[in-house]
């Protein structure tokens, strides 16, 4: 079982917040993924992080930031959270197995910004 | 645009039943393709990767083949259970250097009892 977490589970903020999802893994992974997902849509990856000190935007567009200061934290943070934030975000991390890449996620963040 | 298509997107079947469902993907500058199990309020859990040409894989009742030159991958679940429904997702990585997976919308399979 991979042991990658997420806090908060679901997070019902007002408009203008600011606001960091947290996630972190004690696998000692050095790639860690954010993904949103919106409903009845596919996991678009947001960002991603090759290791300390690297972050990389992903495929979608996205307002929020991140920072990878310790191998096993990788923060999300929306500066002012707005209704179209409202999505499932999902943290990951992985390793390299069999010289493939498997990717173990997190149990999503549910934020709802009203 | 790379696009990774999955059907049908959501199956009801009794328990017992064996099932299948299908996941399309681009069939050119293949590397490798994934399947995961995601149950509801759980983390999505990797079942397979597969890379070559006609690989089976199997996992317990659950089992998954590969054809590359067509672009499709076919997940079989034989003899389900209450405890196999959960949305199922196959995803994408092509060859070269900015490599990253493409999922899919998923399919969602309800085991009836």
């Amino acid at each position: 079982e991979a042991d990658i977490y997420q806090t908060p589970r679901y997070l019902v903020i007002g408009t203008g917040k600011k606001i960091t999802l947290e996630c972190s893994q004690t696998m000692g992974h050095d790639k860690m993924y954010w993904y949103q997902q919106d409903p009845g849509m596919e996991l678009h990856l947001i960002h991603y992080s090759y290791g300390v000190n690297s972050t990389e935007k992903g495929d979608l567009s996205s307002e929020s930031t991140v920072s990878r200061i310790r191998t096993e934290h990788f923060p999300l943070t929306l500066e002012s959270a707005r209704p179209s934030h409202t999505s499932q975000y999902l943290c990951a991390s992985s390793e390299f197995r069999g010289g493939h890449e498997t990717q173990y996620f997190g149990p999503g963040t549910r934020l709802l910004v009203l | 645009i790379l696009n990774v298509e999955q059907s049908p997107q959501s199956l009801h079947v009794q328990e017992g039943d064996s099932t299948n469902f299908t996941c399309s993907f681009p069939s050119s500058n293949f590397y490798a393709l994934h399947w995961y199990r995601w149950e509801t309020a759980k983390s999505p859990e990797a079942l397979f990767v597969m890379t070559l040409n006609g690989d089976e894989k199997k996992k317990g009742r659950i089992s998954a083949t590969l054809n590359t030159k067509e672009g499709y991958s076919y997940l079989y679940i034989k003899g389900s259970q209450p405890e196999d429904s959960a949305t199922y997702l196959c995803a994408f990585l092509n060859a070269g250097n900015n490599r990253k997976l493409i999922w899919g919308l998923g399919t969602s399979l309800a085991v009836n009892p």
